[in-house]
């Protein structure tokens, strides 16, 4: 079957960097999704991976591995707007999103 | 200010009712789609549109339909709702291009099935 595995809850600290990891088996691949989503919100984009390395949008990162089906999102320089849940999702072979249960990050002042 | 329209935001309903959530977008965006979104799980498609005219079923398909007339509107109706059917709905659009996938969502609807 296909998996998207993501921690439940992270907490840190304002100002201080955060990475929250993403490890997928699908069948097929055609690149992966960050989201944010506030409570109560709808889910917005963040990134997109196709290709691996690093691919830096100002305060937030995206990386990939796609030999070792794996993702990070890096948060610089957290502020509390970044209180939100951050959700990966993977595009298969048959172009359909597979999406994780999503990582709640709890900033603390 | 362009976007996806989503009603009713919020609706308690009485098992075995039907109910229609509506959904507008105006971004004349090709693809739309139907998500529900409930706590410890991820997103599951329900059903899909490519284009105005086609639909499909997503991984959740069951108790659910959908209507693609134009391409602006997307409603998706349950037929007879059930308890299991209480979650949050968001239709979403892209602009169909399958390589970059980005998705526009809506605000939401929130369904109680009693």
């Amino acid at each position: 079957g296909q998996n998207i595995d993501q921690p439940t809850e992270m907490t840190a600290t304002e100002g201080a960097i955060v990475q929250i990891n993403c490890t997928y088996q699908t069948s097929g691949f055609n690149g992966l999704f960050w989201y944010q989503q506030h409570a109560g919100e709808a889910p917005t984009f963040l990134s997109y991976n196709v290709l691996d390395g690093l691919e830096e949008k100002g305060r937030f990162s995206s990386f990939l591995s796609r030999s070792k089906g794996y993702s990070y999102l890096l948060l610089k320089e957290l502020q509390m707007k970044d209180s939100a849940s951050y959700l990966c999702a993977v595009m298969d072979s048959n172009y359909q999103l597979i999406w994780g249960a999503g990582t709640k990050l709890i900033i603390k002042p | 200010i362009a976007g996806i329209t989503q009603a009713p935001t919020s609706q308690i309903l009485a098992a075995g009712r039907r109910m229609t959530l509506r959904c507008t977008q105006d971004m004349r965006h090709n693809a739309m789609y139907w998500y529900r979104q409930d706590l410890g799980l991820g997103l599951r498609l329900i059903h899909y549109s490519n284009t105005a005219g086609t639909t499909g079923k997503g991984e959740v398909p069951d108790g659910y339909s959908v209507s693609r007339a134009n391409t602006d509107d997307f409603p998706l109706t349950l037929a007879s709702a059930v308890p299991s059917q209480t979650s949050v709905y968001f239709c979403a659009s892209s602009d169909g291009d399958a390589n970059t996938g980005e998705l526009f969502f809506g605000e939401g609807s929130r369904l109680t099935v009693l």
